[in-house]
């Protein structure tokens, strides 16, 4: 049964870590997403990839949010410094240009004390 | 405004009735329209999606997209308590594009 898997699925740090996120993408899928959601803003995207260049980050801050794919199965989500206000539900998706199907992990909950 | 707008709810309805969901949004060049539902605690899934104008149904699930007026629905037929979740529209401009979320509505079907 694939499934995008994330980690850690639970995270709380104190403000001014270093967090970081981790999505294996469904083998085969040529796009990957990251996504925030809040209550008070709903998902929001951070960063897309396709066939692992970076196509959008323009809802990331660049100062402290960082996105990356080393290789076709894993990306990765770094938040350096943390702040309380990026606490949320962090998810990644993964599908294929050809059909617009995205395919959402768990999500990785982040608290910053 | 957002680029995407949906009532959040909740929208509570007895098992069997009808439920109904719109969306509206702003930008021309959205062609694709997805429909995600999230339970609680999960991530999004993907219900159907439409291309243009028109409608689409599967199972008891029923889109409609009229892209004159820029208003999406979905309808869901013999609601069920497991269909209570927040239902998430996504337009896109091209197929593999990045989705554009709306805020959700929340649905509880009641036994």
């Amino acid at each position: 049964d694939a499934r995008v898997t994330q980690t850690p699925r639970h995270k709380v740090t104190e403000m001014g870590q270093e967090v970081t996120m981790r999505c294996q993408p469904i083998l085969g899928h040529n796009t990957v997403f990251w996504y925030r959601q809040t209550m008070m803003q709903g998902l929001e995207l951070l960063a897309y990839f396709r066939n692992r260049a970076p196509l959008d980050d323009s809802g990331m801050p660049k100062d402290r949010f960082s996105a990356e794919m080393p290789d076709a199965t894993l990306a990765t989500l770094k938040i350096q410094p943390s702040e309380p206000r990026d606490s949320a539900v962090y998810f990644c998706a993964s599908g294929l240009v050809h059909t617009g199907e995205l395919f959402f992990g768990e999500g990785s909950r982040l608290t910053v004390l | 405004q957002k680029e995407v707008e949906q009532d959040p709810g909740p929208l509570s309805v007895p098992e069997g009735a009808i439920v109904s969901l719109n969306c509206t949004y702003s930008n021309s060049a959205f062609q694709y329209f997805m429909w995600y539902r999230q339970y609680s605690r999960k991530g999004p899934e993907l219900l159907m999606y439409t291309y243009s104008s028109g409608n689409k149904e599967d199972g008891r699930f029923t889109a409609q997209v009229d892209k004159s007026s820029k208003y999406i629905s979905l309808f869901i037929r013999d609601s069920q308590p497991s269909d209570s979740a927040t239902y998430l529209c996504a337009p896109t401009g091209a197929a593999g594009n990045k989705l554009t979320f709306g805020g959700g509505t929340r649905v509880l079907v009641k036994p």
